[in-house]
């Protein structure tokens, strides 16, 4: 299944509310997470099943959609969410989506 | 505490074959699944495959059948990847994930094929 992100690359002002968006090529059933990815770790669990928040992880994150459409939200950016946010399915094998990279203003 | 600690860098030359580890605890590993994870920097993260330790039944992405092979060893708690016939495009940092990865990842391992 393709997954297909946008925008590839996303500058925003810290207290901004960011909007990310993931297109899956079928219906996955809200079997959607979303991770973030700071160079040189290993990919950060932020949504599980396309709205649950993963234990530990900031309120500000959210995660809404269904069927095909998703989006990860982020209501206030901080310095610390620079970042590349990944989607992943997992409704059929698992495909990961190419990713955002979230930048500073 | 979950903990998934794989082996460290490798550098091989073209055409040669690599075995990676990725050595669990905290969790019941005999009854899990393991997944692998290729990423070249600066990419996406592709799924190579996934093995059930439990009889060691392994799905693999078509892409990677007969690039990699997955394996498990149930007395160590240890997960394993044998890469053949190594180029340049296998150059990449390869991530275990217990099931589809979610929250418990190994640190990744970062292979260089060069000559």
């Amino acid at each position: 299944i393709q997954m297909t992100q946008s925008p590839s690359l996303l500058s925003a002002s810290v207290g901004d509310r960011v909007t990310l968006s993931c297109k899956a090529g079928q219906n996955i059933n809200n079997y959607l997470a979303w991770y973030q990815q700071k160079l040189g770790e290993a990919p950060k669990l932020l949504i599980y099943n396309a709205n649950s928040l993963q234990t530990g992880i900031p309120s500000r994150f959210s995660g809404s959609g269904s069927g095909t459409d998703f989006t990860l939200t982020i209501s206030s950016l901080q310095p610390e969410d620079v970042a590349t946010y990944f989607c992943q399915q997992y409704n059929s094998w698992t495909t990961f989506g190419s990713g955002t990279k979230l930048e500073i203003k | 505490q979950v903990k998934l600690q794989q082996s460290g860098a490798e550098l091989v030359k073209p055409g040669a074959s690599v075995k990676l580890s990725c050595k669990t605890s905290g969790y019941t590993f005999s009854t899990s699944y393991m997944s692998w994870f290729k990423q070249i920097p600066g990419q996406s993260i592709e799924w190579i495959g996934m093995i059930y330790a439990g009889d060691g039944g392994t799905g693999y992405n078509q892409k990677f059948k007969g690039k990699a092979t997955l394996t498990v060893d149930t007395s160590s708690s240890t997960a394993y990847m044998d890469l053949s016939s190594l180029t340049t495009e296998d150059s990449a940092v390869y991530f275990c994930a217990r099931g589809y990865g979610f929250a418990y990842w190994g640190q990744g391992t970062l292979v260089t094929v060069s000559s």
